[in-house]
């Protein structure tokens, strides 16, 4: 099955600058490729993902790139704002509707120091 | 994104009572539903997939006879955690695939932060 590295467990920027959050994983079928914000006692929430025939995507101050041949996917946050402090996921799956769901790294709690 | 619903946000029960926690999908059907266990500072394990209609298939370890799942609409999943016990303890989180912004986009409840006295 899946199996999916995430690093680094902790990662304490400054506000303003940027951060970075990297994956891998070892099924080379999988195509689909989300991240997850997760704030104290809520659940996880979906910020970007991305499918294997896209290298790189962004969406304001979020970006994920992607590279296959590599099997690793990184987040990153630039201009990094207090309200970013949470706990981050992320995942990777064959897509397709398929019942497994997703298989998800281990999280990384990202601080965002004033 | 799609909106997911989860119920109660936070139950405190006594050891050996049931508890049973409602999983709704605000907007879209989900056929598919799943079920995760979250212990603190860590990542989100896997419990069962719920089928609507049919039975839910669990993962190795879980028992299907502590944890009963039941899918009878498009928009409702529930779980019940029988004779809950202190290690029961723990934040349960459901999600839902919402098929009309693709097969692979699953979003998440709020969870349920569950503690078994």
């Amino acid at each position: 099955g899946e199996n999916v590295e995430q690093h680094p467990s902790t990662l304490s920027v400054q506000e303003g600058d940027s951060a970075v959050i990297k994956c891998t994983y070892s099924d080379s079928a999988s195509n689909y490729f989300p991240w997850y914000k997760q704030e104290l006692g809520k659940g996880p929430q979906l910020i970007i993902d991305i499918r294997s025939n896209v290298g790189e995507k962004k969406d304001q101050r979020i970006a994920v790139t992607l590279n296959k041949t590599a099997k690793h996917f990184s987040l990153h946050i630039t201009e990094t704002q207090p309200e970013d402090s949470a706990v981050y996921f992320c995942a990777a799956s064959e897509g397709g509707g398929g019942a497994d769901g997703l298989t998800f790294g281990k999280g990384t709690h990202l601080i965002i120091q004033p | 994104g799609a909106v997911v619903s989860q119920h109660p946000s936070r139950v405190i029960c006594k050891s050996g009572t049931s508890v049973k926690i409602e999983c709704r999908s605000l907007d879209f059907q989900a056929t598919t539903m799943f079920w995760y266990r979250q212990f603190p500072k860590q990542s989100l394990m896997l419990m069962a997939t719920s089928n609507e209609g049919s039975k839910a298939t669990y993962e190795q370890g879980v028992e299907k006879d502590k944890f009963l799942i039941n899918h009878a609409s498009l928009t409702l999943s529930t779980l019940t955690v029988t004779s809950a016990h202190p290690e029961d303890s723990s934040f349960y989180i459901c999600s839902a695939r919402d098929l009309g912004q693709g097969n692979e986009k699953l979003f998440f409840g709020s969870g349920t932060q569950l503690s078994v006295l």
